[in-house]
């Protein structure tokens, strides 16, 4: 089974700033997708950025980035230039790529709340 | 406009009743998936479904039940049998992945359920 694990139950930041939000997660599959999703006081959940973990080069999405390092099995999350809203919650997510098995696994969560 | 609606938005049940939360969708995806939020806890799956009449359990089953008699509807049955149900719960769908490609989950604005 994957776990996902995200270390940091809340940051905040000052607006401009730049923040970076860590994850972990333990799988023995060697093909799978990674996921930041973000999930604002309206709770409805937007998938911020997505990672495949047989590509090499770090995904990016404007101000959002991903620090992937496949054999530590790690995914941080970096938003740049951060904005009032930006704060929300943010889940790391992880998926196999068995067809009929997509499943998502989510971490238990990042509380972001950037600072005017 | 294409998405996925979940009702009611709020939803109050007493102790030993069941209750039927809805979840439509016109993307016309086959996959769909209800996940519970708890504080803390981030997102858990409950149950999915590849295509018609075929559900697969998830990893917090107990307690709840499934149909899917067609393509666009996905409906979640909170039993008597789930001891602790107060949460939000979080309707998904998706066109199917597979081998090397993804499609993305759609979530829909989700429905809080208290148990009074």
């Amino acid at each position: 089974a994957q776990t996902v694990t995200q270390s940091q139950p809340e940051m905040s930041v000052q607006e401009a700033e730049t923040v970076t939000l860590s994850c972990t997660y333990d799988t023995s599959e060697s093909n799978y997708y990674l996921f930041w999703y973000k999930q604002p006081p309206s709770r409805q959940m937007i998938l911020v950025i997505r990672q495949e973990a047989y590509k090499q080069q770090n995904a990016t999405e404007n101000r959002f980035s991903v620090n992937f390092q496949k054999a530590a099995k790690s995914f941080s999350l970096k938003i740049s230039d951060s904005q009032l809203g930006d704060t929300a919650m943010y889940f790391c997510a992880f998926m196999t790529t068995n067809f009929g098995n997509e499943k998502l696994t989510f971490g238990t969560g990042t509380r972001l709340t950037i600072i005017p | 406009d294409g998405g996925i609606t979940q009702s009611p938005k709020y939803l109050f049940r007493k102790e030993g009743q069941n209750v039927t939360l809805s979840c439509e969708q016109n993307l016309n995806h086959d996959a769909m998936y209800w996940y519970r939020q708890d504080p803390g806890q981030g997102l858990r799956l409950i149950y999915y479904s590849q295509i018609v009449n075929d559900f697969q359990k998830g990893d917090i089953a107990e307690g709840y039940s499934v149909s899917r008699e067609k393509k666009e509807s996905f409906p979640l049955t909170v039993t008597s049998a789930q001891k602790n149900p107060t949460a939000f719960y979080l309707c998904a769908s998706s066109i199917p992945t597979g081998l090397y490609s993804y499609n993305e989950q759609f979530f829909g604005p989700g429905t809080r359920l208290t148990v009074l």
